[in-house]
């Protein structure tokens, strides 16, 4: 009964540095997307897959990459972190293109410095 | 505290009291909108949805109502309970793709014992 599964939960990088924020579902959700919310700002949409092997991207997906090589992972890759990527990072899968019912993580918090 | 909640619109209540959090939609097109929960610390979490050809919509303790003439939705709560405590959003589908779901900046609920 874990839902959506985000590591790590906190992360500290240096600028220029490279991460990959992980996130997995054990719901069999074709959908997934990944989003960042900064003070006052909501969530905005940085990346999304319909399903395995597709992926697209959202608002805000500049400095950032993703695969969906299985259902159930989807990860986001930082390549080259900078300061403006310090924000609180969740993971979401839904059953439909509605987003109904979407199940989110737990975020991860990102500084870089 | 969550960096989240700086700078938002807050209603302080009662326990005991009914809430009610608004939100102001941008496009008459949208077809579909959702209520998100945040707690402090945690992804949002799903409270409810509406779709455009409704006007109202009831589940537990809660209520959406949709005024498609003038873009509103609100949010009610019966008898609000300190566990309300949280930032709600709003949510709408702006369009028939997954990548056009966009979420309000949020408001703060504070219950009082």
């Amino acid at each position: 009964n874990a839902g959506v599964t985000q590591t790590p939960k906190f992360q500290v990088l240096k600028t220029g540095q490279s991460m990959t924020l992980q996130c997995a579902q054990d719901m069999n959700h074709e959908y997934m997307s990944w989003y960042r919310q900064d003070p006052g700002m909501g969530l905005r949409l940085i990346h999304y897959s319909v399903g395995a092997g597709i992926t697209d991207q959202g608002e805000v997906p500049n400095g950032y990459n993703v695969s969906r090589s299985t259902t159930e992972d989807f990860p986001l890759r930082l390549l080259s972190a900078a300061p403006s990527q310090t924000s609180v990072y969740f993971c979401a899968s839904a059953r439909d293109r509605l987003n109904t019912e979407a199940f989110f993580g737990q975020g991860t918090r990102l500084t870089v410095v | 505290g969550e960096s989240v909640g700086l700078h938002l619109p807050t209603l302080s209540v009662q326990e005991g009291d009914n809430s009610i959090i608004n939100c102001a939609y941008s496009n008459s097109a949208s077809d579909y909108f959702i209520w998100y929960k945040q707690e402090s610390g945690k992804g949002p979490q799903f409270i409810i949805d509406i779709r455009s050809n409704m006007d109202k919509r009831q589940g537990q303790r809660v209520t959406v109502l949709l005024n498609k003439t003038v873009k509103h939705l609100s949010l009610q709560i019966a008898a609000t309970q300190p566990g309300d405590s949280a930032v709600y959003f709003c949510a709408e589908n702006k369009g028939s793709g997954y990548s056009t779901l966009t979420f309000g900046k949020g408001t703060m609920l504070l219950v009082s014992p």
